[in-house]
């Protein structure tokens, strides 16, 4: 069962507006959030990550939100750019300290 | 600044084969993870090693075996290897104190098995 969920497998947006892409995990236990960034033939690049503790995080142009009570949280691109198509991961931190991932979205930036 | 090391890049094998893969963590780091990603796939872990010793097991099948030596490098052994072995391999590696719960990755090594 998917513990991490990424329920859009692609999102297009307009170079200039704001991208905002989805996760939804089931286990409350995790302490830490990750979104990971990864071109083709490329090891996924850390982004932004979140304590559950906290409910927001920004750095730059991106911005990790957190909702414990939905189990959910999301990564806003403001303003998107070009350069920002990929496939982002969202993860999740287990006991160990190893990473679930989810699925990914591909991310299309349009100029 | 160093990062991730992973090797062979590429590597093409048989059925039935085996194969090994290398991972050179960052200087310092104490902590290599081993990712699985076949096609169209989220990254799945298989294993973990802090300290040289293993920490955590994922989907890592009985075929496959792992280990972290004194220098923190990581290999993973793959024997009697099955077309869906093919995947690209990520290894990943963390400071135990680092309480972000950052990992950074390598590059990854591409696995076909023919």
């Amino acid at each position: 069962d998917q513990q991490v969920k990424q329920n859009s497998p692609s999102l297009s947006v307009q170079e200039g507006r704001i991208s905002i892409l989805n996760c939804d995990y089931t286990n409350s236990m995790f302490d830490y959030f990750l979104w990971y960034k990864k071109y083709p033939a490329e090891g996924p690049t850390f982004l932004i990550s979140i304590s559950s503790i906290k409910d927001k995080n920004e750095d730059g142009r991106f911005t990790v939100f957190l909702n414990k009570s939905a189990k959910h949280l999301s990564l806003h691109i403001v303003p998107s750019q070009p350069g920002d198509s990929a496939v982002y991961f969202c993860a999740a931190r287990g006991s160990q300290g190893n990473l679930i991932f989810g699925k990914g979205t591909k991310l299309s930036v349009k100029p | 600044a160093a990062g991730v090391i992973q090797s062979p890049r590429h590597l093409i094998k048989e059925k039935r084969e085996t194969a090994t893969l290398k991972c050179y963590p960052i200087p310092r780091h104490d902590t290599v993870y081993w990712y699985q990603q076949g096609p169209g796939q989220d990254p799945q872990f298989l294993i973990s090693f802090y300290e040289k010793m293993q920490s955590d097991k994922g989907s890592i099948p009985d075929r496959f075996s792992a280990q972290q030596f004194s220098d923190y490098h990581s290999e993973l052994n793959m024997s009697s290897l099955e077309l869906g072995d093919s995947a690209l391999y990520f290894c990943a590696s963390s400071f135990g104190g680092t309480d972000t719960g950052e990992l950074f990755f390598g590059e990854g090594s591409r696995l076909t098995v023919l």
